[in-house]
């Protein structure tokens, strides 16, 4: 039990474009979805915490417009990076929980801006 | 602010050596999460700490949340190749956890 997925693994775009990515649980309902950036051989930082039905918590200096967060249901959270940028280039991995600080992350998705 | 200091950084062992890792704060966590990532691939979980001074193993893999809840350390025994990765603790507190720098692990077969 306790699986995350995530779509696309990976994704190519050209600068100023946006791109979605999806994070589902799949056997599970989550009450908590949590969206981190990775940059190589760093650690993992968390960019926004939410919850179903309710307008996404955004950690200090993470862009609430430019990183757009949907939970639209129990199993589905997206992030919609708007006008993406080089600089966004990164693994985003997503996480989900069910009422403990348990979080269980699904695999990631490789963005390239170009 | 907080810190968080994971140690060490890196490891390069000899497979069937013990492993030792810890994780020390400056300030008191709810609960201490250790995690394993593989390249490419998102976190998976491997023991998940709730009480002060509580001891856990999975396997060969054995953690404690410390006393003072500002730290913990994860042991892995008689090392095998597939335990290469990077370990993060990920102690929990305002239902959201914060990541240690990473352990990195490398077994010489």
């Amino acid at each position: 039990g306790a699986v995350v997925s995530e779509h696309p693994s990976w994704v190519i775009c050209k600068s100023g474009t946006s791109v979605k990515i999806e994070c589902r649980s799949l056997d599970f309902q989550a009450t908590t979805m949590f969206w981190y950036r990775q940059f190589p051989k760093q650690s993992l930082m968390l960019m926004a915490t939410s919850n179903e039905g309710s307008k996404a918590t955004y950690e200090q200096g993470v862009e609430k417009d430019k990183f757009l967060i949907n939970h639209a249901s129990l199993t589905l959270s997206t992030l919609t990076v708007t006008s993406a940028h080089p600089e966004d280039s990164s693994f985003y991995i997503c996480s989900a929980s069910r009422l403990t600080y348990e979080q269980y992350f699904g695999p990631g998705t490789r963005l390239t801006v170009t | 602010g907080q810190q968080l200091n994971q140690s060490p950084q890196s490891m390069f062992i000899q497979e069937g050596e013990d492993v030792s890792m810890n994780c020390t704060s400056s300030s008191i966590f709810n609960t201490w999460l250790w995690y394993k990532q593989e390249p490419g691939e998102g976190p998976v979980l491997l023991i998940a700490l709730y009480k002060a001074g509580e001891l856990t193993s999975n396997g060969r893999l054995t953690a404690q949340f410390g006393i003072t809840r500002k730290d913990s350390f994860l042991n892995i025994s008689a090392s095998i190749p597939s335990d290469v990765g990077i370990y993060f603790c990920a102690p929990g507190g305002a239902q959201k956890l914060v990541f240690g720098q990473g352990t990195r692990l490398t077994i010489n077969p």
